[in-house]
């Protein structure tokens, strides 16, 4: 079982704004990445660190971080949005850990 | 640019092993830290062990401890992962990725290779 705990599916409506979150004791000391992923296609960080997106990411992407919750946030959710988003911080062990995944559908 | 180009697919019997390739370009490979991350089929991301290179330092999830080796060519920039006495539950796609220091408290995986499936059936 994963130590990072994320909601399986979420669902938004096009244009609306999506928190993803992902729950784990190991977010208190260290920040979370996370992780678009498509089908059929490799991950791609959207978020990492203190709320830091690569270039390329729509700034409609942000992270931000509260006691053992992180959380991704899609503000203006566009249908290219719909994907699995994965968290991933450090687990107990200091070795590297997913969350479960959260399925996004755009309605 | 980095690059990670992984090795083609691979079909496996149970109880065999399986070595995965994943070469880098445009970076420097051996202050790079390479991880393995896997993903059953309908299934999330899981990983599995890194290495760095110019450390020879290699650390691996638990699960994994007892049947993954992972280790580098830094001569031809190269990072395997190799994992043994191989079950159907191995069946996956393997991803290598480079994994870069985010300070002051976390780490990104910022550049992947495009996937190796395993497939082991008898």
């Amino acid at each position: 079982s994963s130590e990072l705990t994320q909601d399986p599916v979420v669902s938004v409506a096009l244009g609306q704004t999506i928190r993803i979150t992902c729950q784990g004791d190991s977010l208190r000391s260290y920040y979370a990445s996370w992780y678009q992923q498509k089908p059929g296609q490799a991950p791609v960080v959207v978020i990492y660190g203190k709320n830091k997106r690569p270039s390329g990411i729509p700034d409609r992407f942000s992270g931000s971080s509260s006691a053992n919750t992180a959380s991704l946030t899609i503000t203006g959710t566009q249908a290219e949005d719909e994907a699995d988003y994965y968290c991933n911080s450090r687990d107990s062990s200091g070795n590297q850990v997913f969350g479960g995944g959260t399925k996004l559908t755009v309605l | 640019q980095v690059q990670l180009v992984q090795s083609g697919a691979e079909v496996k019997k149970p109880g065999s092993s399986v070595k995965v390739s994943c070469k880098a370009s445009g970076g420097t490979f051996s202050s790079n830290t390479i991880s393995w991350v896997r993903q059953a089929p309908g299934q999330g991301l899981e990983w599995m062990g890194r290495i760095i290179p110019i450390l020879g330092i290699t650390n691996y999830a638990q699960k994994f401890q007892d049947r993954v080796t992972i280790n580098a060519d830094e001569s031809t920039s190269t990072a395997y992962m190799e994992l043994s006495g191989l079950r159907s539950e191995d069946t996956a796609v393997y991803y290598c990725a480079r994994e870069t220091s985010s300070p002051p408290l976390g780490v990104v995986f910022d550049y992947w290779g495009q996937g190796t499936l395993v497939t082991v059936s008898s």
